[in-house]
């Protein structure tokens, strides 16, 4: 079965820096996807960005990027120019290539990182 | 990306009841989940449900507790039954859209059960 980890419960960033948050997975396929979502208070889940195994290239949407390492099995999101309006809890996904019949459409889900935003 | 809609966003729930959740989507899709999120924890999926067949759970949910319909490709709907304390959660409803499959989220319907 797949894990996801991030060990980083909470982080603080300044206004307008950068700030990275850390994901680790473990799993025996070589074929998958990575999300990160945010959930901000109101207790949505927002896609922020998405990264496909087979993709060396690594994701970028706009402030938002990632750092896909396949081989170290790890998956960190870059925030840059942080805003007030990225505090949010942070949650790195994993999930499997579906078959046709659309199974192991599951998301695994990492535990989350608070990330606050100081003005 | 689909826009999702989840019925109630909030309730107070008693003891011992059941409520339902719905969750509407604005275009066809053929797979929709429901996952929970308890207090200050990440999220769980309870179940898949592919229109016109049951519902497929996950180790540790059943059928009797969490009831779910799928009648048509854009909605769904998601009974949490005889609820006790422990059943106070976040239920998301979410689809399988788009480029790469990707999964969205509706709002979320927040239950507290006293």
């Amino acid at each position: 079965a797949q894990t996801v980890t991030q060990s980083q419960p909470e982080m603080s960033v300044q206004e307008a820096e950068t700030v990275t948050l850390s994901c680790t997975y473990d799993t025996s396929e070589s074929d998958y996807y990575l999300f990160w979502y945010k959930q901000p208070p109101s207790r949505q889940m927002i896609l922020v960005i998405r990264q496909e195994a087979y993709k060396q290239q690594n994701a970028t949407e706009n402030r938002f990027s990632v750092n896909f390492q396949k081989a170290a099995k790890s998956f960190s999101l870059k925030i840059s120019d942080s805003q007030l309006g990225d505090a949010a809890m942070y949650f790195c996904a994993y999930r499997s290539t579906p078959p046709r019949d659309g199974s192991g459409s599951r998301l695994t889900f990492g535990e989350g990182t608070q990330l606050t935003v100081n003005p | 990306s689909a826009v999702i809609s989840q019925k109630p966003s909030r309730d107070i729930c008693q003891r011992g009841t059941s409520l339902t959740i719905q969750c509407q989507v604005d275009s066809q899709v053929t797979m929709m989940f429901w996952y929970r999120q308890q207090p200050g924890q990440s999220l769980t999926l309870i179940a898949t449900a592919n229109q016109g067949s049951e519902a497929t759970y996950e180790s540790g949910f059943v059928i009797d507790k969490f009831p779910i319909s799928r009648p048509n490709l854009t909605f769904s709907t998601l009974t949490v039954s005889n609820m006790s304390p422990e059943d106070s959660s976040i239920y998301l409803c979410s689809v399988r859209q788009g480029f790469g499959n990707t999964i969205y989220f509706g709002e979320g319907s927040w239950l507290t059960v006293v």
